[in-house]
């Protein structure tokens, strides 16, 4: 059974331009989740969905941010205008359940902006 | 609200030393403790779990033991290999609140 897959798996961009990542969840799993990890702040979760539908969104750090998932199977995170300090590996997770606490995460996004 | 707080790295072993991971969390309701492992360049997997207070979590030579006197989940190794070299996140989840809580991660060197 495939895992959870992101991409890219490396984007690097200038100042000012938009960046979307990619995420397709565990097919089944009706939780997803966009966490974003730095060496200063750790692991930050910054939105998470239940059958598509945004849950808590609070994690999300400006209005430049935002998430969809039009479907079960796919999900985007969008930086619009892109900054220097949102450089940063982006993971998306999915989980059956959300209390279980058993998430399956991606690889990441490592995003450098410049 | 609920927060786990774990150890500060690095940490640097050689292999064979006896491992400890600190990790101690606050929390409002009865919550389930976790252990994930972060390998490099990959995204985090779950290394072990505890559901209830004296539950010990056990995996590929790790264990943990939920204390809720002390509100603590340390992780432990009795032996530990080159490859266990990797970033090790305790977390915590409080069902019917906020989802998985994690700490900020300690790495983990050991050299041969």
């Amino acid at each position: 059974d495939a895992g959870v897959i992101q991409s890219p798996r490396h984007e690097v961009t200038e100042m000012g331009q938009e960046v979307t990542l990619r995420c397709k969840p565990i097919s089944g799993h009706d939780y997803l989740f966009w966490y974003r990890q730095t060496m200063m702040r750790g692991l930050e979760l910054l939105i998470y969905f239940n059958n598509n539908v945004p849950i808590d969104d609070s994690g999300m750090p400006e209005d430049r941010f935002s998430a969809k998932m039009p479907n079960a199977s796919f999900s985007t995170l969008k930086i619009q205008p892109s900054e220097p300090r949102d450089s940063a590996v982006y993971f998306c997770a999915s989980s059956r359940d959300r209390d279980t606490g058993e998430l399956f995460f991606g690889e990441g996004s490592r995003l450098t902006v410049l | 609200g609920n927060s786990v707080t774990q150890m500060e790295g690095p940490v640097t072993l050689s292999e064979e030393a006896f491992l400890t991971i600190n990790c101690t969390y606050t929390a409002t309701g009865y919550p389930s403790l976790f252990w994930y492992v972060q390998y490099p360049g990959e995204g985090l997997q779950l290394l072990l779990k505890a559901t209830k207070a004296d539950d010990k979590g056990s995996n590929k030579g790790f264990e943990a033991t939920y204390r809720k006197e002390t509100t603590s989940f340390h992780l432990e190794k009795g032996s530990v290999q080159v490859s266990d070299s990797a970033v090790y996140f305790c977390a915590l989840s409080d069902p019917g609140n906020t989802p998985l809580v994690f700490g900020k991660g300690t790495r983990l060197s050991v050299i041969a």
